[in-house]
């Protein structure tokens, strides 16, 4: 069974800073990695999927990349703002199925 | 606007009283899935569907039936809900399945979630 942790749990910086995010899974024969947003109260909001054919993917200040060899995936946040502020999750796609790691909250301190 | 929708947002119900959640996309996408959200596990998935009529188990089904007789529409449906199955549920849908091929469509669009209480 897939199983899917995120490190840290929780992290705090200052706006500005750039920051990396990790997400590690056991089983590294997965299909596609997808990034997510959640703000408290609200749904998932679809940031970043990468292909296991590819290494990295990127949207504006967000860089993803996957190295399905070592089991990890790392979302890149350049410059950090308030607003970047939510728990991102990361999601492993098997076998038709979707494995999550419990999520890194974010705090972006103005 | 293209959309997952859920209702109800919110339900506080009793243990043994049968309900349903109900999930529409209007995206036309094949696969749809339900998921639990509960404090420390993340998200786990209860079931999926690949297409209609084609609906197969997640991680934790137990207590739980879906039936996929639209394309759009995915209920999930609690016939004797129990106080563990008290939490907050997304139900999800993307063009294709995962079937490791190359290419867009399979990335999953969420719902806003049902927050479900039993009591």
């Amino acid at each position: 069974k897939q199983e899917v942790t995120q490190i840290p749990a929780a992290l705090s910086v200052p706006e500005g800073e750039n920051l990396v995010l990790n997400c590690s899974f056991t089983d590294s024969a997965i299909y596609n990695l997808q990034w997510f947003r959640q703000d408290p109260g609200k749904g998932l909001t679809s940031l970043l999927l990468i292909q296991s054919s590819q290494r990295e993917q990127t949207s504006g200040r967000l860089n993803a990349s996957l190295d399905k060899s070592s089991g990890r995936s790392t979302l890149y946040i350049a410059a950090s703002q308030p607003g970047d502020s939510a728990t991102y999750l990361c999601a492993a796609a098997l076998f038709n199925k979707f494995y999550f790691g419990s999520g890194t909250k974010l705090n972006v301190k103005p | 606007e293209a959309q997952v929708t859920q209702n109800p947002r919110y339900l506080i119900t009793v243990t043994g009283k049968k309900l349903t959640v109900t999930c529409s996309q209007n995206m036309n996408h094949e696969y749809m899935s339900w998921y639990r959200q509960d404090p420390g596990l993340g998200l786990r998935q209860i079931y999926y569907s690949m297409n209609v009529e084609v609906t197969d188990k997640g991680d934790v089904p137990e207590g739980y039936k879906v039936s996929r007789k639209e394309k759009r529409n995915f209920p999930l449906i609690l016939e004797s809900p129990s106080p563990n199955q008290t939490s907050l549920y997304f139900c999800a849908s993307s063009l294709f399945g995962v079937l490791g091929l190359s290419g867009s469509g399979y990335e999953q669009f969420f719902g806003p979630g049902t927050r479900l209480t039993v009591l």
